[in-house]
């Protein structure tokens, strides 16, 4: 009965390679996040989104995308893979700016 | 620049005793606080929030105070379990429009309970 769930749970790829990280929460939540955790161990906000706003941290390249097909999915799209793209990637939701709730994390490797 | 600092990276404590972690704040619009566990391979668990109207909040084993003046907040687990054993995030938050409630998260303090 995952809450928050992420697929896959490691993604090994070549750089320039397109890949995609998909998220699905069963909470009834209307919010939505992707952070990513870096190697410093630093957790940082990437995106959040509901049905009336995308946030994006201006920090994030535009080779990033969120795509929401609804409210119970965010799925990260990312182009043009760099090295500096290895990371573990988390996906959360939340009931509008209450407490957020994470998935199990990705991590991508970039060779 | 941090926004919100866990000064300590890791804390030992014996089983039964208390743990007390720490978390420092630099941003006087944050007016939401959170703790969160981690267990490595997996994703942060939240465990308790606190608003800025309050300076104290608990939940079972865990309470959280807040000290708004000295933009200080602190994690006590009490008697503390080697199931505890476990790396905890301090968030903190900026509600209000714009935000969406994005969470900027501390280092992280690497928690040992010994049994």
């Amino acid at each position: 009965d995952t809450a928050v769930s992420q697929t896959p749970k490691y993604l090994v790829t070549q750089m320039g390679n397109d890949k995609s990280i998909k998220c699905e929460q069963n909470l009834g939540h209307d919010t939505m996040y992707w952070y990513k955790q870096d190697s410093k161990k630093f957790l940082k906000i990437m995106f959040s989104y509901n049905n009336k706003e995308l946030i994006i941290n201006e920090t994030v390249p535009n080779r990033f995308s969120p795509k929401s097909p609804d409210k119970a999915h965010l799925n990260l799209h990312i182009n043009s893979l760099e090295l500096g793209d290895s990371a573990v990637y988390f996906c959360a939701s939340s009931r509008g700016e209450r407490a957020q709730y994470f998935g199990p994390g990705t991590r991508l490797t970039v060779l | 620049d941090q926004q919100v600092k866990q000064n300590s990276p890791s804390l030992s404590v014996q089983e039964g005793r208390i743990s007390i972690l720490n978390c420092d704040y630099t941003n006087s619009m944050f007016d939401y606080f959170l703790w969160y566990k981690k267990y490595p391979a997996e994703g942060p668990t939240f465990l308790i929030s606190i608003s800025s109207i309050k300076d104290k909040n608990e939940d079972g084993r865990f309470t959280v105070f807040l000290n708004k003046s000295a933009k200080h907040l602190s994690l006590h687990i009490v008697p503390s379990q080697p199931g505890d054993s476990a790396v905890y995030f301090c968030a903190a938050s900026a509600r209000g429009e714009g935000s969406q409630g994005n969470l900027i998260f501390g280092k992280g303090t690497k928690l040992s309970v010994k049994p």
